[in-house]
């Protein structure tokens, strides 16, 4: 079964700071991965996907992610964090054909220190 | 522009009392989801509609309903609310299966029951 692993509940970066989130999948086939973010009291907005093409992906807001398959690793990053990247990071990931049922990590809360 | 549209966006409700939660999409997209998303936890599928077929999740309380009755709408019927069914409630739309998996989702309707 599929499942993603997302190291650290919370995370602490300094405004300007590199903002890393780590997420480890597992999974039986190469996956699709995800990287979520909500807002408080809002829904889950994408922030990039892995499909298997360029291993490094670029999505909104800055942030970027690069698939290592030799580490089952999908970490976020950005290089410098803003006081509104503060949100809740959810890695996802979801196995290739057929009904893909997407399985979500617990979230890191992201807080951006002035 | 294209979205899903998830109303009432907050619901009080007592205990027992029976409540629904509508979604409705402008995607056009065949499958639709509902997640229940408790507090500091991720999204926990409860059961999704790909066209008018309905997929329950094995762990899905028999308290949860849903009904689709068109491709734009979704609901959600909780018959008896109890106190652990506090939570935001998000409807999800994905385009079809055998596609990369990515989710759209609403805003959340966020439900206490009292």
């Amino acid at each position: 079964a599929q499942s993603v692993t997302q190291l650290g509940s919370h995370v602490s970066v300094s405004e300007g700071a590199l903002v890393l989130l780590r997420c480890n999948y597992s999974s039986s086939v190469p996956p699709y991965l995800f990287w979520y973010v909500q807002y408080p009291n809002q829904g889950l907005q994408l922030l990039l996907k892995y499909t298997s093409a360029a291993t490094l992906v670029k999505g909104i807001n800055g942030f970027e992610a690069e698939f290592k398959k030799s580490e089952t690793s999908f970490h976020l990053t950005k290089p410098s964090a803003h006081m509104s990247d503060a949100a809740e990071y959810f890695c996802a990931v979801s196995d290739r054909g057929g009904y893909q049922k997407v399985t979500f990590g617990t979230g890191t809360k992201l807080q951006v220190i002035p | 522009d294209a979205m899903v549209i998830q109303n009432p966006r907050y619901q009080v409700t007592q205990f027992g009392k029976p409540v629904t939660l509508s979604c409705s999409q402008t995607l056009n997209h065949n499958v639709m989801y509902w997640y229940q998303q408790k507090s500091s936890q991720a999204p926990k599928l409860l059961f999704h509609y790909y066209d008018k077929d309905f997929n329950n999740e094995a762990d899905t309380p028999d308290n949860f309903q849903s009904r689709r009755p068109n491709t734009s709408f979704c609901f959600l019927d909780i018959r008896s609310p109890g106190l652990g069914d506090t939570a935001m409630y998000l409807c999800a739309t994905s385009g079809r299966i055998g596609v990369d998996g990515e989710l759209f989702f609403g805003e959340g309707s966020r439900l206490t029951v009292l």
